[in-house]
């Protein structure tokens, strides 16, 4: 079966850094993954999706993925982390036949000033 | 454009008392229909989901249950709610099976504390 696994439930970067958030993934058939970010009491709001042809992925607010195959991972990242940037990212796997998904424990991003 | 729309926003139940979560998309047709729960520090956990109307699948043993009675209206219920059942959950969407491997659609989210 599909899974994903975040490593990290929590993040810590200073405004200006580098920004990694990593994912790891299983899955017996080509996966379908996302990155998806949530505010506080709000639903989830898609970041990026790689489905397939490129395995660098660029989404909104300029964070980008890169499915690698052989490390099974997706990890995502952004050159220089905001004070908008903190929240909530879940990674997640499609199943791909009824677009069942699974999600990850999630990664808290906190961004310092 | 579609648009999905759960409420209430939060909600406060005591011990015991019924549940009932709505959920309803617009402007499309035939959408998966998902319930996931997210609890205090973890991530998302599927409840259930329905490719169609009256068709529902369960994911986990539990006190709740789901309906869809409409093609774009997704229920989730409980007849007694547990101190358990609190935590935050979301609604969401997808393209059915003529558009696979797309992402979901979240609602809001609804707040539930069980008291």
């Amino acid at each position: 079966a599909q899974s994903v696994t975040q490593l990290g439930s929590h993040v810590s970067v200073s405004e200006g850094a580098l920004v990694l958030l990593r994912c790891n993934y299983s899955s017996s058939v080509p996966p379908y993954l996302f990155w998806y970010v949530q505010y506080p009491n709000q639903g989830l709001q898609l970041l990026l999706k790689y489905t397939t042809g490129a395995t660098l992925v660029k989404g909104i607010n300029g964070f980008e993925a890169e499915f690698k195959k052989s490390e099974t991972s997706f990890h995502l990242t952004k050159p220089s982390a905001h004070m908008s940037d903190a929240a909530e990212y879940f990674c997640a796997v499609g199943l791909g036949n009824n677009n069942d998904m699974r999600f990850g424990a999630g990664t808290r991003l906190t961004v310092k000033p | 454009s579609q648009t999905i729309h759960q409420w209430p926003a939060t909600l406060v139940q005591p011990v015991g008392s019924p549940l009932s979560l709505e959920c309803t998309v617009e402007g499309t047709s035939n959408p998966n229909l998902y319930w996931y729960r997210q609890a205090a520090g973890r991530g998302l956990q599927l409840l259930f989901y329905s490719v169609g109307i009256g068709q529902i699948s369960s994911e986990v043993p539990q006190n709740l249950s789901a309906s869809r009675p409409q093609d774009r209206q997704f229920i989730l219920s409980s007849k007694k709610l547990l101190l358990s059942d609190s935590g935050f959950y979301l609604c969401a969407w997808s393209p059915g099976r003529r558009s696979m491997n797309t992402e979901a659609f979240f609602g809001q989210g609804t707040r539930l504390t069980v008291v």
